[in-house]
């Protein structure tokens, strides 16, 4: 299976201020998918990054909020802009190795203040 | 679009006692369909999958899941709980297409000794 690494595994961020979270992948993949964990709640999809196009975003994120990039098949950034205190979560992504399953980071864990 | 729901919020079993986590589904195709243990402040770990063939899957950790296509469930077993089993898992469904996974509100598992 992959191993995939991100980064910052966590950070305290001032509001009004941005972050970007890297996630590496140690094989190349076409799909890779962030999602949000809010405290004490499921994962919920933010976007799809594809190598090459526009990140496909889910109902309630947009790309001004969360632009994503997807320079390689083996990486992506996700950034939270301009930041406030809902924001604080736990951001994952994840890939799709078919046969093996979903693979995740093991996160970023975000506190706004 | 598919969905998930897994009824229970919290389950609390002696240690040494059976589990059973309860995971229910909504998808019009053959789903392809996931367990994950998440550990406080820890990611995802996959636990089992199953995609197709035997209804009867097999995981780690002494885990186990039965897929029941007519009653649209897939639930996790375990015939013999450990302490270290405390945690919140997630029961998740995704397509054949590769697609985002769907992930149920989770089931916080607490183990008493």
């Amino acid at each position: 299976s992959a191993v995939i690494s991100q980064k910052p595994s966590r950070d305290i961020c001032q509001r009004g201020t941005s972050l970007t979270i890297q996630c590496q992948v140690d094989s190349q993949v076409t799909m890779m998918f962030w999602y949000r964990q809010q405290p004490g709640q499921s994962l919920t999809l933010i976007a799809t990054a594809n190598q090459g196009s526009e990140a496909t975003y889910e109902s309630g994120f947009v790309i001004d909020k969360f632009p994503i990039s997807r320079p390689n098949l083996t990486f992506s950034t996700l950034t939270v802009s301009n930041m406030s205190p809902e924001d604080s979560s736990i951001y994952l992504c994840s890939v799709d190795l078919r046969v093996a399953g979903y693979t995740f980071g093991s996160g970023t864990r975000l506190t706004v203040v | 679009a598919q969905s998930v729901t897994q009824p229970d919020i919290h389950i609390t079993v002696s240690e040494g006692a059976s589990l059973e986590l309860r995971c229910n589904y909504s998808y019009g195709a053959t789903p392809y369909l996931f367990w994950y243990v998440q550990s406080p402040g820890q990611g995802l770990q996959l636990l089992l999958k199953y995609f197709s063939g035997d209804t009867l899957v097999q995981g780690i950790k002494g885990f186990e899941a039965e897929f029941k296509r007519s009653q649209s469930s897939f639930n996790l077993r375990k015939p013999s709980v450990h302490w270290s089993d405390a945690a919140e898992y997630f029961c998740a469904v995704g397509d054949s297409e590769g697609n985002k996974l769907v992930f149920g509100a989770g089931t916080i598992l607490r183990v008493k000794s």
